[in-house]
């Protein structure tokens, strides 16, 4: 089973600034199946990108995704106060589907 | 625009088993596959199964196998996840999800708590 090792564990930042939080695999993944997720408090997960970098039905293109084989990430140019989530990376590859264990972001 | 609902809220004794549904609508119910993921309080998400009503096919997560049973009724637009010997550490939100067939989890229920306490 494919392993998802998220980074950092919890990122504070301000609002207006960028954020970068990656998401590695244990082996390669295909991008086809790399996805990341917002989560809220008290809400189900949102999905942000599929295909490692295209962008979901309504999410704001300051959402950003890239990489392949082993790492990902995932970035938000200018963060807006409603940014500060849980954001996780999933994957998905032989009939299972693995999660990461979520970078949160905080408000500095 | 899809949307899943999800039974109510459960509170189970040790040992004892809960049944979870998911009922789809908006959709084409058989065209897609539905997943199970779970999140314990302050915790990550677990993928738990999927079942692709169109063909029957159910995929259990190796930590589940032999302990969890999803299947849907077509009829009804509706999948179901039952979890059985249940412990305190099954206590969790348990969420039905939409598989596109990109194998991303495009759509969500609004997630079911269970507890499992004596």
């Amino acid at each position: 089973e494919i392993v998802l090792t998220q980074s950092p564990g919890t990122l504070s930042l301000s609002p207006g600034e960028r954020a970068t939080l990656s998401c590695r695999a244990s082996q390669s993944v295909s991008s086809t199946y790399l996805a990341w997720y917002q989560q809220k408090p008290g809400q189900a997960p949102r999905l942000l990108i599929y295909g490692a970098s295209s962008r979901a039905t309504g999410i704001p293109d300051r959402f950003s995704g890239s990489g392949s084989g082993t790492d990902f990430t995932l970035t938000i140019s200018r963060l807006e106060p409603e940014d500060f989530a849980v954001y996780y990376c999933q994957q998905y590859g032989s009939s299972v589907y693995t999660f990461g264990r979520g970078t949160k972001l905080e408000i500095k | 625009q899809v949307q899943l609902v999800q039974s109510g809220a459960e509170v189970k004794k040790p040992g004892s088993s809960v049944k979870v549904s998911c009922k789809a609508s908006g959709g084409t119910f058989s065209s897609y596959s539905i997943s199970w993921v779970r999140q314990a309080p302050g915790q990550g998400l677990q993928w738990m199964g999927r079942i692709i009503p169109m063909f029957g096919i159910v995929n259990y997560a190796q930590k589940f196998q032999g302990r969890v049973t999803i299947n849907a009724d077509k009829s009804t637009s509706t999948a179901y996840m039952e979890l059985s010997s249940l412990r305190s550490e099954d206590t969790a939100v348990y969420y039905c999800a939409r598989v596109s067939s990109w194998e991303y989890f495009d759509f969500w229920g609004q997630g079911t708590l269970v507890t499992v306490s004596s």
